[in-house]
């Protein structure tokens, strides 16, 4: 089984539309993040949370927004997409804090047009 | 803030030689530490983390790394390198100021020729 998922693998989309990219843990994980890396791998975290607390890195767009139905899912939604945006994001857990080893999906490619 | 520097872009070393990767850090109060490995197409997988206790940190896959406090460092090591270790190897720090989140340092190619 697989422990993080991520849908859709790919999703290539137009300037200015809207996306969601799906990620679901089922390792029984309290947290949960979004990372981008882009072209030249860099990695940033942009969010981390659990069923408390929202922590978002600042330096992320607000037309970026994590949506948790329950403990075992953030969902990742992208308002507006620019160019600039293209990247692979990956969705990652833990058991608690960052300090817990983090389990990451396979990543979403994500490329606009 | 927190940061955390991998001088090296890329590492090349024969199989059977010792590989390090090197990291350096920058942080307020104690260091939180991890390394993880990115294989192609994959996702990060982790490999070993420095929280408190002995400087000489054991991991997956036969790789170790050294917390040096004086030096601010964290390479990563393996006395003898596979073919299969290459990879694409992130250094992580705990940002204090980012809610704790990691900060990842921009990542070491590390090739490993037969």
């Amino acid at each position: 089984d697989t422990a993080v998922s991520q849908t859709p693998k790919y999703l290539v989309t137009q300037m200015g539309n809207d996306k969601s990219i799906k990620c679901e843990q089922n390792l029984g994980h309290d947290t949960m993040y979004w990372y981008k890396q882009d072209s030249k791998k860099f990695l940033k975290i942009m969010f981390s949370y659990n069923n408390k607390e929202l922590i978002i890195n600042e330096t992320v767009p607000n037309r970026f927004s994590p949506k948790s139905p329950d403990k075992a899912h953030l969902n990742l939604h992208i308002n507006s997409l620019e160019l600039g945006d293209s990247a692979v994001y990956f969705c990652a857990s833990s058991r608690g804090t960052a300090l817990e080893t983090q389990y990451f999906g396979p990543g979403t490619r994500l490329l606009v047009l | 803030a927190q940061s955390v520097a991998q001088p090296e872009d890329q590492v090349n070393v024969a199989e059977g030689n010792p590989l390090t990767v090197k990291c350096t850090y920058s942080v307020s109060g104690n260091p939180y530490l991890f390394w993880y490995v990115q294989y192609p197409n994959r996702g990060l997988q982790f490999l070993l983390k420095y929280i408190t206790g002995d400087n000489l940190v054991k991991g997956s896959y036969g790789f170790e790394a050294e917390f040096n406090k004086s030096q601010t460092s964290f390479h990563l090591k393996k006395p003898s390198a596979l073919v299969s270790d290459s990879a694409l190897y992130f250094c992580a720090v705990r940002d204090k100021n980012a809610g704790n989140m990691l900060t990842f340092g921009g990542g070491t190619r590390l090739m490993v020729k037969p």
